[in-house]
């Protein structure tokens, strides 16, 4: 079965600093992996999703991450951070198996310093 | 534009009493899920369907019960069995293909009082 660890709960940066958000998997098979961010009190965004192209994915928001088999990782980055970016931020994991089911990470919530 | 509609955003339910929670999609999606989120714990997997007239339980059905009769609805009851329903709940859908991600609705907040 596929899981999904997300290092940190929160995490605090300063506007205009390196966001990086953590990632680590576990699936027996090639797995897709998918970022979404959730401002509060409403559903999730799709950033980014990695489905076996690419290993650099570059999403919406000026956020990108890279897969890394070796290290069964799925790190988010943005190298600026901006006010707007403070949400709590999900990586999930699925495969193309069976019923193909999302399985998320705790989640990481992400705050911005002026 | 297409997309999931839950409603109603807010609700409130008295301790010992059914409640139904709508999630709609004009996505053409054959696969729907509902997730319940609390603070903390991501999201829990509750009951999902992937065609028409079936779905299967996920990882926390206990006291939640679901029906799927057309391909655009997925009704979520959460009976008087659930001990702790109070919780935010998510629909999603899914097309075909898992490299496609899930749709979220904008959620449910469910507060028993």
């Amino acid at each position: 079965a596929q899981s999904v660890t997300q290092l940190g709960s929160h995490v605090s940066v300063s506007e205009g600093a390196l966001v990086l958000l953590r990632c680590n998997y576990s699936s027996s098979v090639p797995p897709y992996l998918f970022w979404y961010v959730q401002y509060p009190n409403q559903g999730l965004q799709l950033l980014l999703k990695y489905t076996s192209a690419a290993t650099l994915v570059k999403g919406i928001n000026g956020f990108e991450a890279e897969f890394k088999k070796s290290e069964t990782s799925f790190h988010l980055t943005k190298p600026s951070a901006h006010m707007s970016d403070a949400a709590e931020y999900f990586c999930a994991v699925s495969v193309n198996q069976g019923a193909q089911k999302l399985v998320f990470g705790q989640g990481t919530r992400l705050t911005i310093n002026p | 534009d297409g997309g999931i509609t839950q409603s109603p955003k807010y609700l409130f339910r008295k301790e010992g009493q059914n409640v139904t929670l709508s999630c709609e999609q004009n996505l053409n999606h054959d696969a729907m899920y509902w997730y319940r989120q609390d603070p903390g714990q991501g999201l829990r997997l509750i009951y999902y369907s992937q065609i028409v007239n079936d779905f299967q339980k996920g990882d926390i059905a206990e006291g939640y019960s679901v029906s799927r009769e057309k391909k655009e609805s997925f009704p979520l009851t959460v009976t008087s069995a659930q001990k702790n329903p109070t919780a935010f709940y998510l629909c999603a859908s899914r097309a075909s293909l898992a490299n496609y991600g899930y749709t979220f609705g904008s959620g449910t907040r469910l507060t028993v009082v």
